[in-house]
């Protein structure tokens, strides 16, 4: 099993362009989110889904759209780059939602992204 | 005030050591809770989770206070590769986690 994979691994943007970090799992998890992790302030929730076709909003949603049309891929869209946007990017996944389990997360190995 | 909140450290300790972090939580409605370990520039991978009753994996020993709402985190006779970012996670609301912002230990021989 590959576990948690993210691509690219490292990407720089100019202010204003978009692109999407893949983020893929095959471990059949339901349970999926998007953290950004900056010095200082751990990791935020950006977005989340408990399925397949199910997604919802994090601590901090603005700037990114999620979707989820399989179990194995939820993609991260940046619409508009802003150089607050700067961060490392991380992606796990759980077999199905933290609501009062002790499903342990799996991350990805991040995405480090700068915006200029 | 932040939903967990740790000290960020570093704690600077020889090898053979016993180290304990603390971790304190705000939403009194928090269900599970668990210590994560991050190293330098690498994803956080679970280390342990934390139950109401204590558990103990090795040298680690998680506990939990509810009352006071913190969980804390002992390791004994720390090993250079114990150096890491320990990280304290909360599941404070439904389908979402909150983790802190980490406690640096640094171990030295």
């Amino acid at each position: 099993n590959a576990g948690v994979t993210q691509t690219p691994k490292f990407q720089v943007l100019k202010t204003g362009q978009s692109m999407t970090l893949q983020c893929a799992q095959d471990m059949n998890h339901e349970y999926m989110s998007w953290y950004r992790q900056d010095p200082g302030m751990g990791l935020r929730l950006i977005h989340y889904s408990v399925g397949a076709g199910i997604t919802d909003q994090g601590e901090v949603p603005n700037g990114y759209n999620v979707s989820r049309s399989t179990t194995e891929d939820f993609p991260l869209r940046l619409l508009s780059a802003a150089p607050s946007q700067t961060s490392v990017y991380f992606c796990a996944s759980s077999y199905s939602s933290p609501a009062g389990s002790y499903n342990e997360q799996f991350f990805g190995p991040g995405t480090r992204l700068t915006v200029l | 005030r932040k939903e967990v909140e740790q000290d960020p450290g570093p704690f600077n300790v020889p090898e053979g050591a016993t180290v304990a972090f603390n971790c304190t939580y705000s939403n009194s409605a928090s269900q599970s809770f668990f210590w994560y370990r991050q190293d330098c520039r690498k994803e956080p991978k679970l280390l342990m989770s934390v139950y109401s009753s204590g558990n103990e994996d090795g040298r680690f020993t998680a506990q939990l206070n509810r009352a006071s709402q913190y969980i804390s985190l002992l390791i004994r006779d720390s090993k250079l590769s114990d150096s890491a970012t320990y990280l304290c996670v909360v599941n404070t609301n439904g389908n979402k986690l909150v983790f802190g912002a980490g406690t640096i230990l640094r171990v030295k021989s």
